[in-house]
């Protein structure tokens, strides 16, 4: 089965450090991943996908991430975190039946001043 | 880019009663529409899936007579809550993909709906 794993609830940062929200997967083939953040009472925002070719994905708001076909992980990095960034992160990929998205349980990301 | 609009954003309704989520593709046709639930802090849930002029395809566990979906036009699905109850509490949202083939589709989400039933 199509899966993603994150195995960190929360993530906490200074503003201005850098960020990491990890995510591991489990899939068949050739993966296709993504990234989106939720804002409270909000739906999801794309951040970027994974589909073949680089390895590190650069997405919207400065975000990027690093494909490791090794270790088979996602992570979402960003060099410099801002406060604004604070909200919940989920990694997914798309289930071969049907196509909806199987999330991971998200990373809360709280960025202090 | 390829908008989708959900309505209500919240809801308040009394236990028994029934309430009807929508979710609207502005700007694509929406072939295929998914519906999630999320509890607080937690993940999305897929609850079915809506292929337009179709039966919904409902996950293991969730009752369909409950959670009605149509998805009568490619432009709109909906989500009618039946028989609300307080343990139907939830966030709902919906997504639609966009795009087509291998590498050029992905998915826009609405806003979703906080259903309280009280």
């Amino acid at each position: 089965a199509q899966s993603v794993a994150q195995p960190e609830d929360q993530v906490n940062v200074a503003e201005g450090n850098p960020l990491t929200v990890k995510c591991t997967y489990s899939v068949s083939g050739n993966p296709y991943l993504f990234w989106y953040v939720q804002y409270p009472n909000r739906g999801l925002q794309f951040l970027l996908k994974y589909i073949t070719g680089d390895n590190l994905v650069k997405g919207s708001y400065g975000f990027e991430a690093e494909f490791n076909k090794s270790q088979t992980s996602f992570h979402l990095k960003k060099p410099s975190a801002l406060v604004s960034d604070s909200a919940l992160y989920f990694c997914a990929v798309p289930i071969p039946s049907g196509y909806a998205l199987n999330f991971g349980k998200g990373t809360s990301l709280l960025v202090t001043p | 880019g390829a908008v989708v609009s959900q309505h209500p954003s919240w809801v308040i309704c009394k236990s028994g009663t029934s309430v009807k989520i929508e979710c609207r593709s502005l700007d694509f046709q929406a072939t295929t529409m998914f519906w999630y639930r999320q509890f607080p802090k937690q993940s999305l849930m897929l609850m079915a899936t809506s292929n337009e002029g179709s039966k919904a395809t409902y996950e293991q566990g969730v009752e369909k007579d409950k959670f009605l979906i149509n998805h009568a036009s490619l432009t709109l699905s909906t989500l009618t809550v039946t028989s609300a109850h307080p343990e139907d509490s939830s966030f709902y949202i919906c997504s639609a993909i966009t795009g087509t083939g291998r590498f050029g589709y992905g998915y826009t989400f609405g806003s979703g709906t906080r259903l309280t039933v009280v």
